[in-house]
């Protein structure tokens, strides 16, 4: 079974710095990463996703990740972040076979952005 | 809004009680997938339904149970309560398959006291 890694429970930024989010997935032959934001009392929403193809994926609010298979890495990027931003992140990957399907989730990363 | 519709969207109750939290999923999604938030145990699968079939199961405790309708609603089904059940529990609907993100619904938090 896959598991995921979020290496840091909390990672306080101030506005405008940029922040690096950190994630580590088991190995597999097959990958489908992905991560989600969770805002406060509200549920999951995806702001990207790694299938296959480029190592650089883009998403929404201006946020990055890059897959780096040799390190089994996903850590999600924003050059500048905002107020906004501040919410707990989750790094996820899909496993299963012949139409089951299930996300592991890491243990997410709470973002907070100080003024 | 994702689409993805849940009630309700909290439920108090006490131990020994019966539930049902019920999901309906974004139109034309066949997969529905149900998870629980709590503080100790974080975001956990619980059960996948695609089409009213069961495909796929994770840490569902045996007094939990799942169904999916042929409308292709869902209703999680929770019985003899414990304190330890109390957490968010999120339902998922996508069109099933590995390489298919999943949208979540807003979550029900449940409440045993």
């Amino acid at each position: 079974a896959q598991s995921v890694t979020q290496l840091d429970s909390q990672v306080p930024v101030f506005e405008e710095a940029p922040v690096e989010l950190r994630c580590n997935y088991s190995s597999s032959v097959s990958v489908y990463l992905f991560w989600y934001v969770q805002y406060p009392n509200q549920g999951l929403q995806l702001l990207l996703k790694y299938l296959s193809g480029s190592t650089l994926v883009k998403g929404i609010n201006g946020f990055e990740a890059e897959f780096n298979k040799s390190q089994t890495s996903f850590h999600l990027r924003k050059p500048s972040v905002h107020i906004s931003d501040t919410a707990e992140y989750f790094c996820a990957v899909s496993e299963g076979l012949q139409g089951a399907q299930k996300l592991v989730f890491g243990q997410g990363t709470r973002l907070t952005i100080n003024p | 809004d994702s689409g993805v519709t849940q009630t309700p969207k909290h439920l108090i109750t006490a131990t020994g009680q019966r539930v049902t939290l019920r999901c309906s999923p974004r139109s034309g999604d066949l997969s529905v997938y149900w998870y629980q938030q709590s503080l100790d145990q974080g975001l956990q699968f619980l059960i996948q339904y695609y089409n009213g079939e069961e495909r796929a199961k994770g840490n569902i405790l045996e007094r939990f149970s799942a169904q999916q309708f042929p409308d292709l609603h869902s209703e999680l089904n929770l019985s003899s309560l414990e304190l330890g059940d109390s957490a968010l529990y999120f339902c998922a609907s996508s069109k099933g398959g590995i390489v298919y993100e999943q949208f979540f619904g807003p979550g029900t938090r449940l409440t045993v006291l």
